[in-house]
């Protein structure tokens, strides 16, 4: 299995420009999340999936959007990027509740200029 | 209020030292505590986690924890580290949110084991 995979691995934007961050599990998987991770703020959960067709707000889903199509594909969109959203996400996936094991991707590196 | 706070935000250890990572939380969120560990430049993956039974957690890498509830405390502990230990911890809770649960995280401790 080749668990939780993101791409890309890092990416500079350009202010105003638009980006999809591409995240797939091979676990079949019910839940899958986004976080973002910016330093010494841990992570914040922007948008969650708890099934194929259904999505939901995180903490900090602003100038963020998501869609769920399939099991194993959770994308992230941003539509205007700002320097606000320069981090680190990550996309992690659990299998039946949230209490459960969270696996995490290794991450893209996004810097907006 | 903060849902779960992590009371170092750096740990500096001896090689074979023993260490333990404070972690609280706030009584108002329930009692699923986890401890995840970021090593440099990947993502974050799971020590141990605590739903329910016994107080004493044991994880992977010889990691433990304990729950305290009267004290709101799940403290990591280690009794001799190694430089591979070298990495950012975090604990988190599951937090009840508008009738869904999420998992919410602390904002990180980063130990570093020095030869």
């Amino acid at each position: 299995n080749a668990g939780v995979t993101q791409t890309p691995k890092f990416r500079i934007l350009k202010i105003g420009q638009s980006m999809t961050l591409q995240c797939a599990q091979d676990m079949n998987h019910n839940y899958m999340y986004w976080y973002r991770q910016d330093p010494g703020m841990g992570l914040k959960l922007i948008y969650y999936s708890v099934g194929a067709g259904i999505t939901d707000k995180g903490e900090v889903p602003n100038g963020y959007n998501v869609s769920r199509s399939t099991t194993e594909d959770f994308p992230l969109r941003l539509e205007l990027a700002a320097p606000s959203q320069t981090s680190v996400y990550f996309c992690a996936s659990s299998g039946l509740a949230n209490t459960d094991t969270q696996y995490f991707g290794p991450g893209t590196r996004l810097t907006v200029l | 209020a903060q849902s779960v706070t992590q009371l170092d935000s750096q740990v500096p250890v001896f090689e074979e030292a023993p260490v333990e990572l404070r972690c609280n939380y706030s009584s108002s969120v329930s009692v699923y505590l986890f401890w995840y560990v970021q090593y440099p430049n990947q993502g974050l993956q799971l020590l141990l986690k605590y739903l329910s039974g016994s107080t004493l957690v044991k994880g992977i890498n010889g990691f433990e924890a304990e729950f305290n509830k009267s004290q709101t405390s799940f403290h990591l502990r280690k009794p001799s580290v190694h430089i591979s230990d070298t990495a950012e911890y975090f604990c988190a809770v599951i937090q009840h949110q508008g009738g869904s649960e999420k998992l919410v995280f602390g904002k990180g401790t980063k130990l570093t084991v020095n030869p």
